[in-house]
């Protein structure tokens, strides 16, 4: 069966440099969430969309952007890149909002390495 | 407040033996989920099992099983009968609210090694 595809898998930046995430969602899967993981650490939220629009908001850097496309594919763009942002980034999709019960289906993860 | 706390940074089994993996949450709405997650070495992230706040049963998924203690606040992740290949990292996170798009709450994480 079809997951939720990441590209690229692994990124290496230098310092303010621009990096840009995408995400492919499970077929009819209508909702793109984006977590971070740094090095050692728990998945932290940091925004989704729901048919296009931004559903929720966490703790994503002002100097991070993203959005969901109309085949509903996301984008993370993240610009002026910093040391901290090394991290694993993480995309998931669900079949409209999941709510507090649906299934987050995750992607393998894009890693990017900012040197 | 920690809303979700896995208060085992480390834990080992012996391979075919049971092990428990703590996580206790706290929120004050009526409405939550609760959910395993295992990563392994190669970073994806994999969802085992899910817990809701009005399931009157522990949820059971093959070896896995969550001991839901709802007065005390904790969902403990049981996995029997340990095999090599469970050794990874475990996420217990949550997710609250009626109106939540999704977002979910992650803990710190429980490293489990499973000693051949």
């Amino acid at each position: 069966a079809a997951g939720v595809i990441q590209s690229p898998r692994h990124l290496i930046k230098e310092k303010r440099e621009t990096a840009t995430l995408k995400c492919y969602p499970i077929p009819r899967h209508d909702t793109v969430y984006w977590y971070q993981q740094g090095p050692g650490q728990d998945p932290q939220f940091l925004i989704s969309f729901y048919e296009k629009m931004q559903s929720d908001k966490g703790s994503i850097p002002d100097r991070f952007s993203a959005q969901q496309f109309s085949d509903y594919h996301s984008e993370l763009n993240m610009s002026s890149l910093e040391l901290g942002d090394s991290a694993l980034y993480f995309c998931a999709s669900s079949q409209g909002l999941a709510g507090y019960t649906g299934e987050l289906f995750f992607g393998e993860g894009s890693r990017l390495t900012v040197l | 407040a920690q809303k979700i706390t896995q208060t085992q940074p480390g834990m080992f089994v012996q391979e075919k033996e049971a092990v428990t993996l703590d996580c206790t949450y706290d929120t004050s709405d009526p409405s939550y989920g609760l959910f395993w997650y295992k990563q392994p070495s190669s970073g994806e992230m994999i969802f085992l099992i899910y817990q809701g706040s009005y399931d009157q049963q522990n949820a059971t998924e093959g070896r896995y099983s969550l001991n839901f203690q709802k007065a005390r606040k904790s969902a403990n992740l049981v996995i029997s009968a340990s095999q090599l290949g469970d050794s990874a990292m475990y996420f217990c996170a949550m997710r609250e609210g009626a109106n939540n798009a999704g977002k979910s709450t992650f803990g710190d994480g429980t490293t489990l090694t499973v000693k051949p």
